[in-house]
């Protein structure tokens, strides 16, 4: 088993539609987890941190469940500009980030 | 401030041949990281430099990378020779002093294709 395994996608959605990707994680003692967005041929940028339960920031909201050891990303009120590959990581400490393979978002008009 | 910045952004080897892969951090960022994602898999973790001392090299793939940070500044990641298999995107990323992972910024990517 991977240890963060991601839904690759695509996800094709239309403007203005909400859009959640989830995350599983396999080592149940990890505490800390992020979420990068990555445009085609680009580095990854981070987006979003998640400790304990969640997080939101504008449209975008992360939460944890460490009960089923997975994240998730919610995207509300989609814009084209979102088109982009999401990646978990989860923080093994000491700097050292595990990805996910990625999910593929593509928003059209 | 300028970004972490990486050298060349791309380079096409022949099987057999080196090649050395740079990676200028953030000024005063103390760690640097070097991640690699091979084509259709995920980015995987290759080593941690704090300053010039490396703090954790367990993703390092077998010994024909070398990785080096002298002066605790700039690092280079040589592969000698490379193998079909090392094709991929280098990345490096740099934090602060005492940075969480919070405070890793990537750089744009080295292409490596090995022919």
């Amino acid at each position: 088993r991977k240890e963060v395994e991601q839904d690759p996608g695509p996800f094709n959605v239309p403007e203005g539609a909400t859009v959640a990707f989830n995350c599983t994680y396999s080592n149940s003692a990890s505490q800390s987890f992020f979420w990068y967005r990555q445009d085609c041929r680009k580095e990854p940028k981070l987006l979003m941190s998640v400790y304990s339960s969640g997080n939101e920031d504008g449209r975008f909201t992360a939460q944890l469940n460490r009960a089923s050891q997975y994240i998730s990303l919610l995207i509300r009120d989609s814009k084209l500009s979102d088109s982009a590959t999401y990646l978990c990581a989860d923080y093994l400490g000491g700097g050292k980030l595990i990805f996910g393979q990625g999910t593929e978002l593509s928003v059209k008009p | 401030e300028a970004g972490v910045t990486q050298f060349p952004s791309h380079s096409v080897i022949e099987k057999g041949q080196t090649v050395t892969l740079r990676c200028d951090p953030i000024s005063g960022h103390d760690n640097l990281y070097w991640y690699r994602r091979v084509m259709g898999k995920e980015i995987k973790f290759l080593l941690h430099f704090v300053k010039e001392s490396k703090q954790d090299e367990s993703g390092m793939p077998n010994n024909r990378f070398l990785a080096e940070r002298t002066g605790g500044t700039y690092s280079t990641l040589k592969v000698q020779p490379a193998e079909l298999e090392d094709s991929g995107v280098y990345f490096c990323a740099s934090s602060q002093p005492a940075g969480g992972p919070d405070t890793q910024y990537f750089g744009p990517g080295t292409r490596l294709t090995v022919l």
